[in-house]
């Protein structure tokens, strides 16, 4: 069974203060990991994805293998980064479903 | 591109009637799309696999019966609540997905109240 955790609900930084959102995952294949962001009262998109090894809006993540992590992080935060953000795993096997973390609300304060 | 509606945004039934959802990718063919249940300050959680032209897969736990699920073309999933009560209250989302890419589109999401 494929899980993702993300032990952050909240989290509060200042503006221009790095910040890092953890997620976690167990699977015992080769899964694909993804951040997407809800913005206040917008849809679900996509941020980022590890097999694109690129950075979106300043922010990078870089799967882990060993550690079995996948953690979202931007050096300088911004106040628009403000929004919830959830990591998402899915797996060839199972039919390349997304398996979402519990969510991570970012507060960005000026 | 790849903008994925959904209809109604919002609805308000009352006890025992049924609601039907409808989910549209707007500018590309999606053979799979899926439906999800977002309940208040939660994540999203998978309610099924919507397949064009064969049945839904549903994920343990939920009821076929009570979630009806149709994907009639490459650009229309519906999602109908049989006798919906006010458990059934909830936010749902649908998206589709580009198979190319594996890339899930998602929809604005359908609240759905029940009295």
């Amino acid at each position: 069974a494929q899980r993702v955790t993300q032990p952050e609900k909240l989290l509060s930084v200042f503006k221009g203060a790095p910040v890092e959102l953890k997620c976690n995952y167990s699977y015992s294949g080769s899964p694909e990991l993804f951040w997407y962001v809800q913005y206040s009262r917008q849809r679900l998109q996509l941020l980022l994805r590890h097999i694109s090894r690129e950075s979106i809006k300043g922010f990078t993540a870089d799967l882990n293998k060993g550690e079995t992590s996948f953690h979202l992080k931007k050096p300088f935060a911004q106040e628009e980064d403000s929004a919830m953000y959830y990591c998402a795993l899915s797996a060839i096997a199972a039919g390349n479903k997304l398996t979402f973390g519990g969510g991570t609300r970012v507060l960005v304060k000026p | 591109g790849a903008v994925v509606s959904q209809h109604p945004s919002w609805v308000i039934c009352k006890s025992g009637t049924s609601v039907k959802i409808e989910c549209r990718s707007l500018d590309f063919q999606a053979t799979t799309m899926f439906w999800y249940r977002q309940f208040p300050k939660q994540s999203l959680m998978l309610m099924a696999t919507s397949n064009e032209g064969s049945k839904a897969t549903y994920e343990q736990g939920v009821e076929k019966d009570k979630f009806l699920i149709n994907h009639a073309s490459l650009t229309l999933s519906t999602l109908t609540v049989t006798s919906a009560h006010p458990e059934d209250s909830s936010f749902y989302i649908c998206s589709a997905r580009i198979d190319t890419y594996n890339e899930q589109f998602f929809g604005p999401g359908t609240r759905l109240t029940v009295l």
